[in-house]
C-alpha cells in the first residue's frame, strides 16, 4: 500500500480554521485519498475522500494538489468536538484492490477553548 | 445513527476463556466486513477481513485458530477471541462497507473493549 505521512499532532483555537496536512507522495493513479477521523474511545468515522478535484462536504473540505503527491483536510471552524486523531489513507480503487483500508499514526488534534 | 452495531461495547474475562463479539449492518447488507484491534496509544491495526459464506482471510502474523471469525449472514460478523490471555486485552472495531461503490465509506462499530484478567 502507498504509504502517507502526517504530523504527529496539531493544535487549533475553537472556531478556527484548521488545516491538516498529509504527503502521499507515491501515490498511485488509482489510489483514492480518504480521511476518517477517531475521537477517543470510539470506532474512526468517515470524513470526506477524492481522487484528484476538491471536495467539499458537511463535515470539511478536501484541498488535492495538482501533482497528487499532498492534500489537505479543512476544518473550517474547529469545535472542541472536533478534537480526534485524524488519519489520511490511500485507498486503491483499481479493479482487484483492496477494499481494506490501512491506518498509519494519524494527526492527533487538539482544539483550545 | 449508527450503521453498524457492535456488541459487547466493554468485556471482561478471565484467562482461559472465550469472548465472543458481534458486529451488524443495522440497514444495509454487507458481504465484506473488516476487524481490526487496537492498543492504548496506537493506531488500528487490521486484523481480518470477513467474508459472508466463505473464510476470513486473516492479516500477517493474526492467528486464525485463535481469532475465529464466522460471516454467516450479510449482515452479521463475529470475532471469538479463543483462549483470551492478558496480552489479548485490547479495543477490537469492525467495519463494513456501506453503498455498491467500490469507493464507499467505510462504517466502524464503536468496538469492544475487551479486558482479560
Amino acid at each position: 500500500d502507498a504509504k502517507t505521512t502526517q504530523p504527529n499532532s496539531m493544535e487549533s483555537n475553537e472556531e478556527e480554521p484548521v488545516h491538516l496536512p498529509c504527503n502521499h507522495s507515491t501515490i498511485s493513479g488509482t489510489d483514492y485519498i480518504h480521511w476518517y477521523r477517531q475521537l477517543p474511545s470510539q470506532g474512526p468515522e468517515y470524513v470526506i475522500h477524492g481522487l484528484t478535484s476538491n471536495v467539499n462536504n458537511r463535515m470539511a473540505s478536501l484541498a488535492i494538489a495538482e501533482d497528487r503527491k499532498s492534500s489537505t483536510l479543512i476544518l473550517h471552524r474547529a469545535t472542541l468536538r472536533d478534537a480526534a486523531v485524524y488519519y489520511c489513507i490511500l485507498r486503491d480503487r483499481a479493479q482487484g484492490g483492496s477494499e481494506k483500508l490501512v491506518f498509519g499514526k494519524g494527526t492527533k488534534l487538539t482544539v483550545n477553548p | 445513527g449508527a450503521v453498524v452495531s457492535q456488541h459487547p461495547s466493554r468485556v471482561i474475562c478471565k484467562s482461559g476463556t472465550s469472548v465472543k463479539i458481534e458486529c451488524r449492518s443495522l440497514d444495509f447488507q454487507a458481504t465484506t466486513m473488516f476487524w481490526y484491534r487496537q492498543f492504548p496509544k496506537q493506531s488500528l491495526m487490521l486484523m481480518a477481513t470477513s467474508n459472508e459464506g466463505s473464510k476470513a482471510t486473516y492479516e500477517q502474523g493474526v492467528e486464525k485458530d485463535k481469532f475465529l471469525i464466522n460471516h454467516a449472514s450479510l449482515t452479521l460478523s463475529t470475532l471469538t477471541v479463543t483462549s483470551a490471555h492478558p496480552e489479548d486485552s485490547s479495543f477490537y472495531i469492525c467495519s463494513a462497507r456501506r453503498g455498491q461503490s467500490y469507493n464507499s465509506p467505510l462504517h466502524f462499530g464503536n468496538g469492544t473493549r475487551l479486558t482479560v484478567t
